[in-house]
């Protein structure tokens, strides 16, 4: 059985500090994805990143990073210098072939100006 | 190109209603997936279609719900006398083979 684990549920910045989501998986498989969304107030879900289990480069995009430590199973989410738009429920998720994701938790996080 | 459309963005029905939610997937993606955001319980994978067929329906409860993504048209999740536990917010994501998939906004049921 798959299971993600979001232990930070809520998360609480000033503008400009870095921030770090961080998400442990469980899968038996060998081959695997691990995305992260992003749900906005508005509601809607929006697709950041996804990562396959063969590939544990660090990636960067713009403020976002994702560390991906196959040794302890994380991949964690950093927003460097973060920004009141950012305010929003983060879920990290894994799947095996397909789309057919068991996501964590979710964790809030809130952005003070 | 427009992103997966799902109709209505609210829906609320009286115990006992049917509710139907549609989801038009992006232009060129032949598989789509629910899924179910609980309140307490987050998202939850419901089923995975492609076109006229049911690939895996691990995630749907046993009665009163289905699914199903014809030939032409959107695809719709039905429910059939719902009850208050059905209230929720339920997302469509649709993907090209082998690709992320990207969620429509979600309908929002509340049953009354």
């Amino acid at each position: 059985a798959q299971k993600v684990t979001q232990a930070q549920t809520e998360i609480s910045v000033v503008e400009k500090e870095d921030v770090t989501l961080d998400c442990v998986y469980e899968t038996r498989d060998t081959t695997y994805y691990l995305f992260w969304y992003k749900q906005p107030p508005s509601g809607e879900l929006v697709f950041l990143i996804r990562r396959n289990s063969f590939d544990e480069q660090n990636e960067i995009s713009g403020r976002y990073s994702w560390n991906f430590q196959k040794s302890t199973s994380s991949f964690n989410f950093t927003i460097t210098a973060s920004q009141v738009v950012d305010s929003a429920v983060y879920f990290c998720a894994q799947g095996n072939a397909g789309n057919m994701l068991t996501f964590g938790g979710g964790t809030r996080l809130m952005v003070k100006p | 190109n427009a992103g997966v459309m799902q109709n209505p963005r609210h829906l609320v029905r009286r115990r006992g209603q049917e509710a139907r939610l549609r989801c038009s997937p992006m232009k060129g993606h032949s598989h789509v997936y629910w899924y179910r955001q609980l309140p307490e319980e987050g998202l939850k994978f419901m089923v995975y279609l492609q076109k006229e067929n049911i690939i895996d329906e691990s995630g749907m409860p046993k009665e009163r719900f289905s699914a199903e993504f014809p030939k032409e048209g959107p695809s719709i999740l039905r429910i059939q006398q719902v009850v208050r536990g059905d209230s929720a917010a339920y997302f469509c994501a649709s993907s090209p083979p082998g690709r992320p998939a990207f969620f429509g906004q979600g309908t929002r049921l509340t049953v009354v």
